[in-house]
């Protein structure tokens, strides 16, 4: 069964500091990871992308990672706003029949003055 | 552009009701996606349609159902409604490819009592 785990559950930190969120999975064939934000009662909002063959990607102070051998990826996020406090969730969808995208359960962040 | 819209952006219906959901995806997008979200369960895929026919499905039971039309504007229908289908509904557009930027609505809000 494809499974998403994310790591921490929840996570408290000061603003302008940076963190690090975990994505594992198993989903298999992989095609794609998306990491996403959501803030409360809103919809998620895209914040990168990645396939196969890509590393590492980036969209301001959001940092993606992706190990595909180990099947793992990380968020970072550098210099931490007030604006970033929300849940971040992590999407794999597999090729052929594990095309269907699996979620995680997100890590809910809070970014304290 | 405008983003994705959806309605009504509240409801509240009794058991064994039917509801239908309405979803417009961004102008030119033609694939349109379908998911449920729940506390217990988190972020679950519903189904994904493009140019008017469904490309995916996901593993909920027959009573959820959808279509899309041909500018592309989307619905989806829940029969016989249960205590359990109370859940944030949210559509994501995209212009049609597999690894594209999802663009998420801000979802209707399903209570039944």
């Amino acid at each position: 069964k494809n499974q998403v785990e994310q790591s921490p559950q929840s996570l408290i930190i000061l603003e302008g500091k940076n963190c690090t969120l975990q994505c594992n999975y198993t989903v298999s064939p992989f095609s794609n990871l998306r990491w996403y934000k959501q803030d409360t009662g809103r919809g998620p909002v895209s914040l990168t992308i990645m396939t196969f063959s890509e590393n590492t990607k980036s969209n301001g102070r959001y940092t993606a990672t992706l190990d595909a051998d180990t099947k793992q990826s990380s968020l970072h996020i550098t210099a931490s706003q007030l604006s970033d406090s929300a849940s971040y969730i992590c999407v794999v969808s597999g090729t052929g029949g594990s095309y269907i995208p699996t979620f995680g359960r997100g890590t809910s962040l809070i970014v304290h003055p | 552009k405008a983003g994705v819209t959806q309605t009504p952006r509240y409801l509240i219906k009794t058991r064994g009701q039917q509801v239908t959901l309405s979803c417009s995806p961004i102008s030119g997008h033609r694939s349109v996606s379908w998911y449920q979200q729940t506390p217990g369960q988190g972020l679950q895929f519903l189904f994904e349609y493009f140019s008017e026919t469904q490309r995916n499905k996901g593993n909920f039971p027959g009573r959820f159902s959808g279509r899309q039309f041909s500018n592309s504007r989307s619905e989806m229908n829940v029969s016989t409604l249960e205590l359990g289908d109370s859940a944030l509904y949210l559509c994501a557009s995209t212009p049609g490819g597999a690894r594209e930027t999802q663009y998420f609505g801000p979802g209707t809000r399903l209570l039944v009592l």
